[in-house]
Formats: C-alpha cells, structure tokens, sequence
C-alpha cells in the first residue's frame, strides 16, 4: 500500500488566497484525521471522520477552515481566506478503526504550508 | 480533557548507548491507549510503541521499550543501543478507550521531546 498520500507536499501563497490541501487515506481505513503541527501549539487534531462523516470538528480554528470527505478515498481541508498564522505543518492521518489492534493512526508526509 | 506533558525539550545520546524519554499524562479514565511516535527530519509521523492501560505488561519492539506507571500517569520511552537513525522529536500520545463518537478517538500530543545521537 502507498500509505497516506498528501498533496501538495509544499505550500506558499499570498494572505487572502484560498487554499486547498488534499489528502488520499490507506484503502479500507474508515477514520480520517487532520492535524495541524506548529511550534508554538505542538500538533493538534483539527477535524476527524468516521465512514466520510465529519464526528468531531472542536479543533478547527475559525470558520476560514472548513473539510470535506466526499468519498471514502478522498478529504480536502480548505482555509479561505488565508492568514499568515495559518502557516505550518497539516498532516493527515487514517485509521482502520479504532477497537482492537486498528488503533493506530497512519500519518502521512504532511503538507507545509506558507502564508506570506 | 487529557494533557500530556514532555519534560525534556531535548536530549542527546551517545551512540550504543541507552536513553529515557520521560512522559506524563492527566486523565480520569481508567481506559486508554498511550504511543510514542517517532517524527525525523522528514516529518514523517512514524509509530515506535503502544501500550494499552488494561495491559500491566511493558510494551517492547526491539530496541524500544516502555516503563508505563499507571498509579503515576507515567509512560517513559528507553531507547537501547542507540543508532544515528535514532535522532528524531518524539512525541508522547494519549488516546481514550472509551465511549463512541465525540472526542475520544482523538490523539493528544506532547509537546515532544528532540533527540540528537553523537556518534
């Protein structure tokens, strides 16, 4: 399997842009996280899904964020517009379900994200 | 709500030798799940152990082991004859067992801990 498989790898726009992160889960995973990485805040999950079904969005920050998983092998995290706080690491990560031994979360490359 | 707390910002190890990272955890529930995962400079998220709280026995995967103190909310990593591969942040995560939906599937995160390996 490919693993987790985000895009892009790297980022840079303007404050006020939109922007569009994308993420493919592991086929067969049935969970699906966001998370953001920066310095000042460590990682945080930012939205996670069950079968495409957002269960818990508490972290996402403001309205600006907002994320789709239209298909069980597809999710987007959109901000718009974008602020120059929103620069860091958004990772992915998926799961193939959470009793037994599926409790592991696959992360994949994250995307670094640049608002200049 | 469960915080997990790293003390060492970083820390450094000779090669062949052996470390500890130190992790503690808050939390009230009696069920939970705890990881180390291993981040290098790549950024990729990689998981080294879990332990799972029913569980009294330590977790092992080669040359990790965990030294997990339920009474003590303490979950501490022992990295033994450290190789260069070794250096990356660490990060301890905490997972609840409980309940369905909501927040309880969601990883807690350390603030992570930075190793270095001199050769």
């Amino acid at each position: 399997d490919a693993g987790v498989i985000q895009s892009p790898r790297h980022e840079v726009t303007e404050m006020g842009q939109e922007v569009t992160l994308r993420c493919k889960p592991i086929s067969g995973h049935d969970y699906l996280f966001w998370y953001r990485q920066t310095m000042m805040r460590g990682l945080e999950l930012l939205i996670y899904f069950n079968n495409n079904v957002p269960i818990d969005d508490s972290g996402m920050p403001e309205d600006r964020f907002s994320a789709k998983m239209p298909n069980a092998s597809f999710s987007t995290l959109k901000i718009q517009p974008s602020e120059p706080r929103d620069s860091a690491v958004y990772f992915c990560a998926s799961s193939p379900g959470l009793a037994g031994a599926g409790n592991e979360q696959f992360f994949g490359p994250g995307t670094r994200l640049t608002v200049l | 709500a469960q915080t997990v707390t790293q003390s060492q910002p970083e820390m450094s190890v000779q090669e062949a030798e052996t470390v500890t990272l130190s992790c503690t955890y808050d939390t009230s529930e009696s069920d939970y799940y705890l990881f180390w995962y291993k981040q290098p400079p790549s950024r990729q998220m990689i998981l080294v152990i879990r332990q799972e709280a029913y569980k009294q026995q330590n977790a092992t995967e080669n040359r990790f082991s965990v030294n997990f103190q339920k009474a003590a909310k303490s979950f501490s990593l022992k990295i033994s004859d450290s190789q260069l591969g070794d250096a990356a942040m660490y990060f301890c995560a905490y997972r609840s067992a409980q309940g369905s939906g909501g927040s309880n599937y969601k990883l807690t995160f350390g603030k992570g801990t930075l190793l270095t390996v001199n050769p």
